[in-house]
């Protein structure tokens, strides 16, 4: 059973350009969404989280949609650099289940120069 | 970095012997995890800790074990290892259940 789940699987993107990610997820009760961002060979490094009363967070070049009424969140990645090729995860979890993440698929981010 | 450390970080082993994995942290956080990484899945909660002594069960929990007998230690053990247990494992720490995590990184083990 898939609870959250993440497309596109891979995306290239030019320098300079926008890369998104799009989420879905089923489960009503999820109260945190974060996505991760991972190089090889490392862990997952949380980059931006966002909680349903808010519609939109943004962190520098990052930036999180949320649309509690279509069970959707998505990643923006403006003005994309080489530097930022990874595989991104989102995750969604429930305020008082223990943090216990229930991850997409990943995202391979490739950003040419 | 958090101050976690995973032990060993690449692991190759034999069908039926049994595998622990260490998860060592720094700071003192009361909540451990450990996930495991497949292609196609992302990554799946096994089991987690909420304080020494005190686990449960994540959802792929079958075939694993752990145990925590003092805050900085967080043990994952394989009792008899199966080649479907092949795969990255990641540990994470966290202050609190509704705090962000930190995740170390990782330890791989192959199991032949």
């Amino acid at each position: 059973q898939q609870q959250v789940k993440q497309s596109p699987q891979s995306l290239i993107v030019q320098k300079g350009g926008i890369s998104i990610i799009n989420c879905a997820y089923e489960n009503t009760a999820f109260d945190y969404f974060p996505w991760y961002q991972q190089f090889p060979g490392k862990g997952p490094a949380l980059l931006i989280a966002i909680r349903p009363d808010v519609s939109e967070k943004k962190e520098g070049r990052f930036t999180i949609s949320f649309n509690k009424s279509a069970k959707q969140f998505s990643l923006h990645i403006m003005d994309s650099q080489p530097g930022d090729s990874a595989t991104y995860f989102c995750a969604a979890s429930r305020y008082n289940q223990g943090g216990k993440l229930i991850f997409g698929q990943g995202t391979e981010l490739s950003v040419k120069p | 970095d958090a101050g976690i450390t995973q032990s060993p970080r690449h692991k190759v082993t034999e069908t039926g012997t049994p595998v622990t994995l260490r998860c060592h942290q720094t700071e003192n956080h009361r909540y451990m995890y450990w996930y495991r990484q497949d292609p196609g899945h992302g990554l799946r909660l096994i089991h987690y800790s909420y304080g020494v002594k005190d686990t449960d069960k994540g959802e792929v929990s079958d075939g694993y074990s752990v145990s925590r007998s003092k805050t900085e230690d967080f043990l994952l053990t394989l009792e008899s290892a199966t080649s479907s247990q092949t795969s990255v494992y990641f540990c994470a720490i966290s202050p609190a259940g509704n705090q962000p995590q930190h995740f170390g990184d990782g330890t791989r083990l192959s199991i032949l």
